[in-house]
């Protein structure tokens, strides 16, 4: 089975500053990798994915994320934080056509 | 066009009841993941259905059950509550796969006393 590890849950930054979130996968085939994003009292927003078409994938808010397949990463990034990235981040692993197995997700603070 | 939609948006029942929860995909899409989300476990799925057929089952016992109708529109219920059935019920569309981009509605927030 795959699974996906987000190591830190809660991350802190000065607006303006560099976001740093890591993930994790384990899978024994070339995965799909996704990064959702969660905002108080609503759903799941997709940010970006990685479909093995390119290893440097970027998304929407300024996010990207590089997949590394030696270090079986997929970690996502920002360069420089604004307010309205306070968050929930979540990274997830598609195991088949039919699922995504999510990891625990990370909180985002983001300090003025 | 509208996303997806989710009714009700919260919920409380008492242990024992069973509840049925809603949801209307994106126009266009076929296929509807349904996820539970709690502090304590995260996310997790409980089960895709595709066509009016369950494609994907997660490891949830038998009183979670779900089920879709020819315009793609699913429900989901979940009988005899118990506390632990407190969550978020989040439902996801897309149009053929998982591979493909999942729009999340709002979430039901329901609440087992």
């Amino acid at each position: 089975a795959q699974s996906v590890t987000q190591l830190g849950s809660h991350v802190s930054v000065s607006e303006g500053a560099l976001v740093l979130l890591r993930c994790n996968y384990s899978s024994s085939v070339p995965p799909y990798l996704f990064w959702y994003v969660q905002y108080p009292n609503q759903g799941l927003q997709l940010l970006l994915k990685y479909t093995s078409a390119a290893t440097l994938v970027k998304g929407i808010n300024g996010f990207e994320a590089e997949f590394k397949k030696s270090e079986t990463s997929f970690h996502l990034t920002k360069p420089s934080a604004h307010m309205s990235d306070a968050a929930e981040y979540f990274c997830a692993v598609s195991e088949n056509d039919y699922k995504l197995s999510f990891g625990a997700g990370t909180t985002v603070t983001v300090r003025a | 066009k509208a996303g997806v939609t989710q009714t009700p948006r919260y919920l409380i029942k008492t242990r024992g009841q069973q509840v049925t929860l809603s949801c209307s995909p994106i126009s266009g899409h076929r296929s509807v993941s349904w996820y539970q989300q709690t502090p304590g476990q995260g996310l997790q799925f409980l089960f895709e259905y595709f066509s009016e057929t369950q494609r994907n089952k997660g490891n949830f016992p038998g009183r979670f059950s779900g089920r879709q109708f020819s315009n793609s529109r699913s429900e989901m219920n979940v009988s005899t509550l118990e506390l632990g059935d407190s969550a978020l019920y989040l439902c996801a569309s897309s149009r053929e796969t998982a591979y493909n981009e999942q729009f999340f509605g709002p979430g039901t927030r329901l609440t087992v006393l």
